[in-house]
């Protein structure tokens, strides 16, 4: 079946640290890959996506490429901001089946 | 508004009672999820549904659950006879159908949740 496999948080870091968490799925077929981000008192909402092997995704700083050898897609940000400060989910869809991982919750100190 | 909307926001409810949440998607999708995300856990899957095909129901915990979804639009979520383990955010998100069952955007629209306590 399709799974997706997060980093567990919470993660914690200070302004202008990098930021990475990891997340590898399971997935027969050739699914797409997205990350959505929870902020406080917030809907999810879509941060990037991609839909094929070796596409990368970007949006706002954030990136993350679709490594198909190491079934990956892990979510790095150069320089995070207070602002970052939210619960972050990776997900994958395989046919319209929209699986997420378990979130993890970033926490940006200044 | 253009967004999914869910109601009750909040629902306090007292174990054994049932209970309804509502979901409204945006107009023109085709497609609709039913997701409960817990204290401390991710999103976890109840439900699909995709215009008038069969729902996927294999994510619904118990037999107590249930949804339908009325003429492809309003779905609601129903769960009879409720424990204190049904405490939780229930998250619902609709979408385009994609063509030939292909993620094309893939992008899922969430509402706000409704926050349902059992006590």
């Amino acid at each position: 079946g399709n799974s997706v496999t997060q980093m567990e948080g919470p993660v914690t870091l200070s302004e202008e640290a990098f930021l990475t968490i990891n997340c590898t799925y399971t997935a027969t077929g050739y699914p797409s890959l997205f990350w959505y981000v929870q902020y406080p008192g917030e809907g999810l909402q879509l941060l990037l996506k991609a839909t094929k092997a070796d596409d990368k995704g970007s949006n706002k700083g954030f990136e993350a490429t679709y490594r198909k050898e190491t079934t990956s897609f892990h979510l790095e940000k150069g320089s995070v901001q207070v602002s970052d400060s939210a619960v972050y989910f990776c997900a994958l869809s395989n046919n319209n089946d929209m699986r997420f991982g378990a979130g993890t919750r970033l926490t940006v100190k200044p | 508004g253009a967004g999914v909307s869910q109601s009750p926001s909040n629902k306090v409810t007292e174990k054994g009672k049932d209970v309804e949440l509502r979901c409204d998607p945006i107009s023109g999708h085709t497609a609709l999820y039913w997701y409960r995300q817990s204290l401390g856990q991710g999103l976890e899957f109840l439900i699909y549904f995709q215009g008038n095909s069969a729902p996927d129901k294999s994510g619904l915990p118990s037999d107590r659950f249930s949804a339908e979804r009325t003429g492809g639009s309003v779905s609601t979520l129903t769960i009879q006879r409720t424990q204190q383990e049904d405490s939780a955010v229930y998250l619902c998100a609709s979408s385009w159908r994609t063509s030939g069952g292909l993620a094309n955007t893939g992008e899922l629209f969430f509402g706000e949740g409704s926050r349902l306590t059992v006590l």
